[in-house]
């Protein structure tokens, strides 16, 4: 599996956005963006993925560059819930086979 | 999206004993995956569990220590043998919707070996 680099901490002021940055410069074309979160005391938790395009849901955004060696997830208005640790992976492009490998992620500190 | 049950949530064992944790999806899934998280750590992939199969266990863990059955398409369980105090970790259960979707997590069990 490709390999990801996210910076190990970032602090953001509540309300304001958040872009965590994610590097994935060996990615493969068939290679899926997925984002997880892991909150305090929880198992991780879906956020976002994408193959090409950049991706919205209720949750976040997801902007892919056109070369696909870099990603952002972006929290639009961060609040204190958003405080967790937030995962960026690449899943090979096969329908229910990829397993999830985890890196250390970025570890999202929120100041009211 | 699935829901997972996963049981215990938490225990404490002694030393030398084996303690089995239980996951239940509502839904049928073909792959289940089991994960263990070492106090302030990253998650670790330990094995994804087909059922009607043998588990396939990644580098560093082993069937003897980490047994795992898989009866239907809905269960699965996982076995921590022979605890020692550095088994004590949250270990965690997961089913993917694969690359097209997003996969879930159990919320854990805290095991604490003394």
């Amino acid at each position: 599996d490709a390999k990801t680099t996210q910076p190990n901490s970032m602090e953001s002021n509540e309300e304001e956005p958040v872009h965590l940055p994610c590097n994935h410069s060996t990615i493969s074309g068939t290679d899926y963006i997925h984002w997880y979160r892991q909150l305090p005391s929880q198992g991780p938790e879906y956020v976002i993925h994408g193959l090409t395009s950049n991706v919205n849901n209720r949750m976040a955004s997801l902007a892919i560059a056109e070369d696909r060696k870099s990603s952002t997830l972006i929290l639009h208005r961060a609040t204190l819930r958003d405080a967790a640790v937030y995962y960026c992976i690449l899943i090979l492009g096969s329908s229910n086979t990829g397993k999830l490998i985890f890196g250390q992620g970025t570890t999202l500190q929120v100041k009211p | 999206s699935a829901v997972i049950s996963q049981k215990p949530s938490r225990d404490i064992c002694q030393r030398g004993t084996s303690l089995t944790i239980q996951c239940q999806v509502d839904s049928q899934v073909t792959m289940m995956f089991w994960y263990r998280q070492q106090p302030g750590q990253s998650l670790t992939l330990i094995a994804t569990a087909n059922q009607g199969s043998e588990a396939t266990y990644e580098s560093g863990f082993v069937i003897d220590k980490f047994p795992i059955s898989r009866p239907n398409l809905t269960f699965s369980t996982l076995t921590v043998s022979n605890m020692s105090p550095e088994d004590s970790s949250i270990y965690l259960c997961s089913v993917g919707g694969g690359t097209f979707y997003g996969y879930t997590f159990g919320s854990g069990t805290r095991l604490t070996v003394v």
